[in-house]
């Protein structure tokens, strides 16, 4: 079983819609969970951080976490064409090597307007 | 804003030759990473450095080597490159054990 699992999608969806985008691991020792955000040919970049379980909340964007299921959710309100880009989730054990980061594939988004 | 520079965007070389690819972040990071993207398969760790003068292999470590002589500077080295070293090629650095990566623009590197 991989240790991050993500649907590549790809996900088309019309402007304005609510998009969610979702991880599963396996591995519960993984406390710190990121989404990255990566526009074509460009490197990703930070867009949510969240420690263990719960909810974050930024702008137009959220981040759910639920350690006990070993899943996790980027949701996107009133979506827009610029939000069109791969995310990827991404996830960091407490201890030992802890500033490795291990990846999902990425989940390809597309906004229509 | 934390800044990570690759030295190329896009980057031609000829099966065999020694291949440096260049990296500089500007915000004093302790940690810093190579990673390689390909399609369907992801990103995957080749090398990371904690330290100067300190490196740690990753997940694909082979056919490749790294140098960080400076904090600042971490450059991948592949020794002799071959056709299934193509691929888009993602430099990051952190500042510490638990932060989130900020990532370079990428080099998009072709082997022929």
């Amino acid at each position: 079983q991989k240790e991050v699992e993500q649907d590549p999608g790809p996900l088309s969806v019309p402007e304005g819609a609510i998009v969610s985008l979702n991880c599963t691991y396996s591995n519960s020792a993984f406390q710190y969970f990121m989404w990255y955000r990566q526009y074509s040919r460009k490197g990703p970049e930070l867009l949510m951080y969240t420690y263990s379980s719960g909810n974050k909340e930024d702008g137009r964007f959220t981040a759910q976490v639920d350690k006990s299921s070993k899943y996790i959710s980027l949701f996107i309100r009133d979506s827009q064409p610029s939000d069109s880009a791969t995310y990827l989730c991404a996830m960091m054990r407490s201890g030992g090597s802890n500033y490795k980061l291990t990846f999902g594939k990425g989940t390809l988004l597309t906004v229509n307007p | 804003d934390v800044k990570v520079t690759q030295s190329s965007r896009y980057l031609v070389k000829r099966t065999g030759e020694k291949v440096f690819l260049e990296c500089v972040q500007d915000m004093d990071h302790e940690n810093m990473f190579w990673y390689r993207q390909d399609p369907g398969l992801g990103l995957r760790l080749i090398y990371f450095s904690y330290d100067v003068k300190m490196k740690e292999k990753g997940d694909i470590p082979e056919g490749y080597s790294v140098s960080r002589e400076k904090k600042e500077r971490f450059s991948l080295i592949l020794e002799s490159a071959s056709t299934n070293q193509t691929s888009m090629y993602l430099c990051a650095s952190s500042p510490g054990r638990t932060n989130g990566y900020t990532f370079g623009s990428g080099t998009r590197l072709t082997v022929v």
